[in-house]
C-alpha cells in the first residue's frame, strides 16, 4: 500500500459545480496533514493546512478523519482558475521532516 | 513571491558535465529541502537540511550532492548524471519547531523549480 494515495484524476465538472477529493494515509502515527496546489509546470503551493476539526477557508473546506485515515478538499462553486493539480502532503511521524506527497488529483473546471 | 529562488530555471547537460542547482530562502526559516518531481510520479525527497545539518538522504545515488553552507542557501551539485536523472528539482523551507505534535510541522514553501536535461 502506498504512504499516501490519490485519485489521479482528472476530476471534469462545470464551473459551479462541488467537487471533493479524498487521499488515504497508511501510517497511523501521522502528524500533519496539507493540500497544496499545483499549476502545470509551477511548483507546489499551499492551498491550506488539515486540522484536526475541520477548517473552511472561502470555497475550500479540509477535514481529517484519523479512524479512518484520509483526509478530504471540498471545493464549492468551482471556477475556471481553480484548473490545477491538488497534491496531499502528509508529515509522517513527530521528530522527522518526512513530507510525504502524494501523485495529485487534476482538476478540469469546464465552462 | 513565495521567498524561495532557484537557479537556474532550466539546465540542459551531457552526462560527463559538473553542474550546481542554488536555492536561496528569504524567510528565516531553519530546514530546508530538495525534492525531484518526475513525470507523473510524487514528489520525492531528496535531501534535508535543518540548521544547516543534514538530517535526511533519502537513498540518493552518489551523483547528487548537497551544500548547506548556511540557513539560508542550499546547493545540489551534480555530476556524471544519467538521462533518468532528467527532471524539475524543486528546494523547500520550512520553519521547524522541533517538538511534538501538529502544531511543531509548519507548511513548505517552495522554490520555482530548475527543470534539468540530461542528454
Amino acid at each position: 500500500r502506498k504512504e499516501v494515495e490519490q485519485d489521479p484524476g482528472p476530476f471534469n465538472v462545470p464551473e459551479g459545480a462541488t467537487v471533493a477529493f479524498n487521499c488515504t494515509y497508511s501510517n497511523s502515527a501521522s502528524q500533519s496533514f496539507f493540500w497544496y496546489r499545483q499549476d502545470c509546470r509551477k511548483e507546489p503551493k499551499l492551498l491550506m493546512s488539515v486540522y484536526s476539526s475541520g477548517n473552511e477557508d472561502g470555497r475550500f473546506t479540509a477535514q481529517l478523519n484519523r479512524a479512518s485515515q484520509y483526509i478530504s478538499l471540498l471545493i464549492r462553486d468551482s471556477k475556471l482558475s481553480d484548473s490545477a493539480t491538488y497534491l496531499c502532503v502528509v508529515n509522517m511521524a513527530s521528530g522527522t521532516y518526512k513530507y510525504i506527497f502524494g501523485t495529485g488529483t487534476r482538476l478540469k473546471v469546464l465552462a | 513571491e513565495t521567498g524561495v529562488t532557484q537557479t537556474p530555471r532550466h539546465l540542459v547537460m551531457g552526462m560527463t558535465n559538473k553542474k550546481s542547482l542554488k536555492c536561496e530562502q528569504h524567510l528565516g526559516h531553519n530546514a530546508m529541502y530538495w525534492y525531484k518531481q518526475s513525470a507523473k510520479k510524487p514528489l520525492e525527497l531528496m535531501f534535508v537540511y535543518s540548521l544547516e545539518e543534514r538530517v535526511e538522504n533519502n537513498s540518493v545515488p552518489s551523483r547528487f550532492s548537497p551544500e548547506c553552507p548556511n540557513s539560508s542557501h542550499l546547493f545540489l551539485h551534480l555530476h556524471t548524471l544519467q538521462p533518468e536523472d532528467s527532471a524539475l528539482y524543486l528546494c523547500a523551507s520550512s520553519q521547524e519547531g522541533g517538538g511534538v505534535g501538529p502544531s511543531s510541522y509548519n507548511e513548505q514553501f517552495f522554490g520555482p523549480g530548475t527543470r534539468l536535461t540530461v542528454l
